[in-house]
């Protein structure tokens, strides 16, 4: 078992906004990273994979940053829009187990037009 | 490419039934598992398997079988359907077992046992 914590819970914000939240895991034997995206009703979407301390990825108007030393991740959502609104989840793996994928709680974002 | 599949969507159980949930993916992935997801949970690993013929134990394996005889397919099935068993059921599956591939998810196959 890994303790990975995502902050916050849940998310509410206005159109146009900005947002971030975050994903701690314990920075020890690290290895990979995964950012998915669940919209209600569908099955999680891979976002990102990282890997390397200091790795920034990008995809349209989300980004993620990793901080493999300390032990977190930050999700960062510019000008959202309604169709951002899903649960946001990370999933640490470790060097140890075989490519497992250890899931978090997530953070639930709901963009209010 | 159907990618991952899985069926049925739906299904409720009486406690004591058996079933399995069917998982198949063409993309001829080496990497399967099965998660299952609850309310105020994260996805668990329930079982996953590294290639044919090769199975293990996740976070919550006990009152589920699985097998995998083939590349594509990774069947799960529920011995004796417990109450407890109620949720909804992910498989996915990534390339190889190398955590830096990208996993995709069936639809999910949501359990109901009465």
């Amino acid at each position: 078992i890994l303790n990975v914590e995502q902050s916050p819970q849940s998310l509410h914000v206005q159109e146009g906004d900005s947002t971030n939240f975050t994903c701690s895991f314990p920075s020890s034997n690290f290895y990979a990273l995964h950012w998915y995206r669940w919209e209600t009703a569908k099955s999680p979407e891979a976002l990102f994979v990282m890997t390397l301390n200091g790795d920034e990825k990008k995809k349209g108007r989300i980004s993620a940053t990793l901080n493999t030393k300390e032990g977190y991740s930050y999700l960062y959502i510019k000008g959202s829009q309604p169709e951002d609104s899903a649960t946001y989840l990370c999933a640490p793996s470790r060097g140890s187990t075989l490519g497992r994928l250890y899931f978090g709680r997530g953070t639930q974002l709901t963009v209010w037009p | 490419n159907a990618g991952v599949t899985q069926t049925p969507k739906f299904q409720v159980l009486k406690t004591g039934q058996s079933m399995t949930l069917q998982c198949a993916q063409d993309m001829n992935h080496e990497y399967m598992s099965w998660y299952r997801q609850d309310p105020g949970m994260g996805l668990r690993l329930i079982h996953y398997s590294v290639g044919a013929g090769i199975t293990d134990q996740g976070e919550v394996p006990n009152g589920y079988n699985v097998s995998r005889s083939t590349t594509e397919d990774f069947p799960l099935r529920l011995l004796s359907a417990a109450p407890s068993q109620t949720s909804v059921y992910f498989c996915a599956s990534r390339n190889t077992g190398t955590a830096t591939d990208t996993q995709y998810f069936g639809p999910g196959t949501r359990l109901t046992v009465l």
